[in-house]
């Protein structure tokens, strides 16, 4: 049973770089699926980040693209986010998860991890 | 990019049935995924491929899709079903890109 856990730091000042990794157990991310970011600022919904595929291809939300970068590590079996330049609007849990596809191409996240909270501050 | 919009809030005696629904344009192309989740508890997903519920999952919940609506019902709601439900789809452009809806608190009486 492939497990995600989410690591890195809870505070992060205003305009620096916020940086997690996600390390994955109990399947090996060269392997297949994509594995990808989803945050939840306290209160609200969820809002997708950004996916990268075993073969580096990267999808990212287009509000957020030009700050976010996700990376793989396979000798880590890990995945990496991170997101520049942040502002007290990037507060929130950070989840990463992995996505699988249906048959007919529809995307559903099947795994998560259990989110850490960042906190974007002074 | 697209949007996905649910009701915010939606209530259901313990044993009755509740639907929640999810609106886009890109769910006439693609179908959606739910997800439940508890308070401070990270998303658990319940249906996904327009009814398949994953290992673990009671069959009191099922899916559908008919247009642009993707719906979710429980039947016969408990207690433990308190909680936001999430829909999820891919962007109707085609690419790997993705959206969730608003969310939908479901409140059992």
């Amino acid at each position: 049973q492939v497990q995600l856990q989410e690591s890195g730091p809870g505070l992060v000042k205003p305009s620096e770089t916020l940086s997690l990794t996600c390390a994955v157990s109990g399947y090996s991310i060269s392997s297949g699926y994509y594995w990808g970011w989803i945050r939840q600022p306290p209160g609200k919904g969820l809002e997708w980040i950004g996916s990268i595929y075993r073969g580096g291809s990267t999808y990212y939300n287009p509000s957020l693209k030009s700050r976010v970068t996700i990376s793989l590590d396979t000798s880590k079996n890990q995945f990496s986010l991170k997101l520049s330049s942040v502002t007290a609007a990037d507060t929130a849990v950070y989840y990463c998860a992995r996505t699988n596809y249906d048959s007919t191409g529809c995307p559903f996240f099947d795994s998560w991890g259990q989110g850490t909270l960042v906190t974007v501050s002074s | 990019s697209s949007e996905l919009t649910q009701d915010p809030a939606v209530s259901v005696a313990l044993g009755q049935t509740v639907r929640i629904t999810c609106q886009g344009d890109s769910l006439r192309s693609y179908y959606a995924s739910w997800y439940q989740q508890k308070p401070g508890q990270a998303p658990v997903l319940v249906i996904y491929a327009k009814n398949n519920r994953p290992s673990g999952i009671p069959d009191r919940f099922s899916g559908s899709s008919s247009g642009n609506t993707a719906s979710l019902t429980i039947t016969g709601a408990q207690a433990e079903d308190e909680a936001d439900y999430y829909c999820n789809s891919r962007d109707s452009s085609g690419n790997h890109l993705y959206v969730f809806g608003t969310g939908t608190k479901v409140t059992v009486l």
